[in-house]
């Protein structure tokens, strides 16, 4: 089975820097996705890690560390459009469907 | 080809009416995921194919839910019966399975239905 967990929400100031933590218990693990969502439509993709460590893409970064489960999304710069869920799905070999946390939702604020 | 589209984007309908929604996925990917998402939680798996095949199902897809890709390309999904619990946002997404690493699943817009 898979167990997932992230926090429901989050609130932080336009500019600053926020991180969204996730953990996970999953079999086969094969790499990590984050994707976005916006209120109403479809996740988009924003990065997936394979290997431990930081990568770094523009204002977004992610990290994995594949022996502690862990994995965290950091947004830089932050701008009103970040608001959003962010969804954490651990990815199994073999391409099998994806199993989504919660999500986080981040509200920036002026 | 931009992506994975779907129709219709809403729906609404009344308890023990029956649906369908289609879903288009990028040109030769292979793999086409049906994913269910109601409000404050994460898409949750329905079934998905490979090519014509369909490979799993979810034990959340009731014997009134039925998937269908005949020709490997678009698929539909039919929900017979409707339910007031079955209203939710259907999400299609689709891979190309190349092989190696999971493959980005791309998702398209998704299907809103609304079961009075």
């Amino acid at each position: 089975g898979q167990n997932i967990d992230q926090p429901t929400e989050m609130t932080a100031t336009e500019g600053a820097i926020v991180q969204i933590n996730c953990t996970y218990q999953t079999s086969g693990f094969n790499g990590l996705f984050w994707y976005q969502q916006h209120a109403g439509e479809a996740p988009t993709f924003l990065s997936y890690n394979v290997l431990d460590g930081l990568e770094e893409k523009g204002r977004f970064s992610s990290f994995l560390s594949r022996s502690k489960g862990y994995s965290y999304l950091l947004l830089k710069e932050l701008q009103m459009k970040d608001s959003a869920s962010y969804l954490c799905a651990p990815g199994s070999s073999g391409n099998t469907p994806l199993v989504f946390g919660k999500g986080t939702r981040l509200s920036v604020i002026a | 080809d931009t992506g994975v589209s779907q129709d219709p984007r809403h729906k609404i309908t009344k308890r023990g009416q029956n649906v369908t929604f289609r879903c288009d996925p990028i040109s030769e990917h292979n793999r086409l995921y049906w994913y269910r998402q109601t409000l404050g939680q994460g898409p949750e798996f329905l079934t998905y194919f490979q090519n014509e095949a369909q490979l799993e199902k979810s034990r959340l897809l009731s014997d009134r839910f039925s998937a269908e890709r005949p020709k490997g390309s678009f698929s539909t999904l039919e929900i017979q019966r409707t339910e007031q619990g079955d209203s939710a946002m259907y999400l299609c997404a689709s891979t190309e399975l190349a092989g190696g690493p999971p493959d980005t699943q791309y998702f398209g817009p998704g299907t809103r239905l609304t079961v009075l």
